[in-house]
Formats: C-alpha cells, structure tokens, sequence
C-alpha cells in the first residue's frame, strides 16, 4: 500500500466552478500535510499546508485534513483556466516526504 | 542569484557509468532533499540531509550516493547508472521542513541509453 493516494484524474471543472482534491494517507502517527501545484514541465511550488484537523482557507484555497479518516482535501473556488496543473499531496513524517502521484486538474472556459 | 540551482538541466548518458547531479542553494537552509519523478509515481524522496555531514535515506536510496560537505551544496551520485534510473530529478530545501515550506529546484532530466 502506497503511503499517499490520490485519484490521478483527470479533474475536469467548469471555469467558476468549485474544484475538489482528495488524497489519504496511511500512516496514523503523520502530523504535516502539503497540498503542491505543478505545471507541466515546471517544479512543484507550495500551496497549502495543514497541520491540524479542520479547515485552513488561504485566498480561494481551502485545505481540509481529517485524521480519524486519514484523508486530506484541497479545495479551490471559482476555478480559473491558469488553476489548470498537477496537484500533489504530501505527508511529512520523522523529515521525510512522501508524496502522492498527483491529480490532474483541467478547468475548462 | 539567490535560490535553488540544479545541474546539468538536461543530461544523457549510458549505462554503467557514473553521473553525479548538482544542487545549491544560497539560502543556507538546513535542509536538502532529492527526489525523482516518473510518470504514475509522483514525486518519491531518494536521500535528505538535515545540515552538513548528515546524511539519510529516502523512500528509493538504491543506486544513488550522496554527500554533503557544505551546507550549501547537495549532489547525487549515481554510481553505475541503469535504464530504471531514467527519470526527472528534482532538488529541495527547506529552513525545517516541519513548519517551513520547501523550495524546489527547477529539475534535472536524465536520461539513461
């Protein structure tokens, strides 16, 4: 069994629309998640990070985390075509990342 | 430039031999990490370094050595390089990874013939 699971999609939203990532993990004892967005051909660059259950808003960027359920889920409002990416999950423990093999997201116009 | 730099860009070479990958960075983070990417897999930890002369295994160490005499500087060795070892790989670092967020280099294609 894979550390970290996401759907590798694709994810096709409408422009405007709300978009959901979801991703589980499978260690318990895990306490650090990221959500990372990667273009095509480009590195991953960090948009959320959670560390606690409930919800982190950051702008249209919501991270929700639920470790009784070991399940992280990123939402994004009002989709935008430059929101079109990779998104990747991923779970710190004891210094290292393992991360999931990322949703493909397309937001149509 | 400040930043993350990763080197050579693009790389080709044969199997067997030895390739070594730079990375530096001039934040003087603590921490540094090596990754590969390949399709279906995302992004999998090969080694980290917690500061200078600190070295530990990822998820993937097999094939790779790594070093890190100065805090600035990371490479990855690939010492007899095989066809698997084909892949994107990306450099990392981080002030603490725990409550810090980690920068990526711009990543290195290799390519094993």
């Amino acid at each position: 069994q894979k550390e970290v699971e996401q759907n590798s999609g694709p994810l096709s939203v409408p422009e405007g629309a709300i978009a959901s990532l979801n991703c589980t993990y499978s260690d318990r004892g895990s306490q650090s998640f990221f959500w990372y967005r990667q273009y095509s051909g480009k590195s991953p660059e960090l948009i959320m990070s959670i560390y606690s259950n409930g919800d982190k808003e950051d702008g249209r960027f919501t991270a929700q985390l639920n470790k009784a359920s070991q399940y992280v889920s990123l939402l994004i409002r009002d989709s935008q075509p430059s929101d079109s990416a990779t998104y990747l999950c991923a779970v710190l423990n004891f210094n290292k990342f393992y991360f999931g093999s990322g949703t493909k997201l397309n937001v149509k116009p | 430039d400040a930043g993350i730099t990763q080197s050579p860009r693009y790389k080709i070479t044969e199997t067997g031999r030895q390739v070594t990958l730079m990375c530096h960075q001039t934040w003087s983070h603590s921490y540094m990490f090596w990754y590969r990417q390949d399709l279906g897999h995302g992004l999998r930890l090969i080694y980290y370094s917690a500061a200078a002369d600190i070295t530990d295994k990822g998820e993937v160490p097999d094939g790779y050595v790594v070093s890190r005499s100065k805090t600035e500087n990371f490479p990855l060795t690939l010492e007899s390089a095989t066809r698997s070892q084909t892949s994107v790989y990306f450099c990392a670092s981080s002030p603490d990874p725990e409550g810090y967020e980690q920068y990526f280099g711009p990543g290195t294609r290799l390519t094993v013939t």
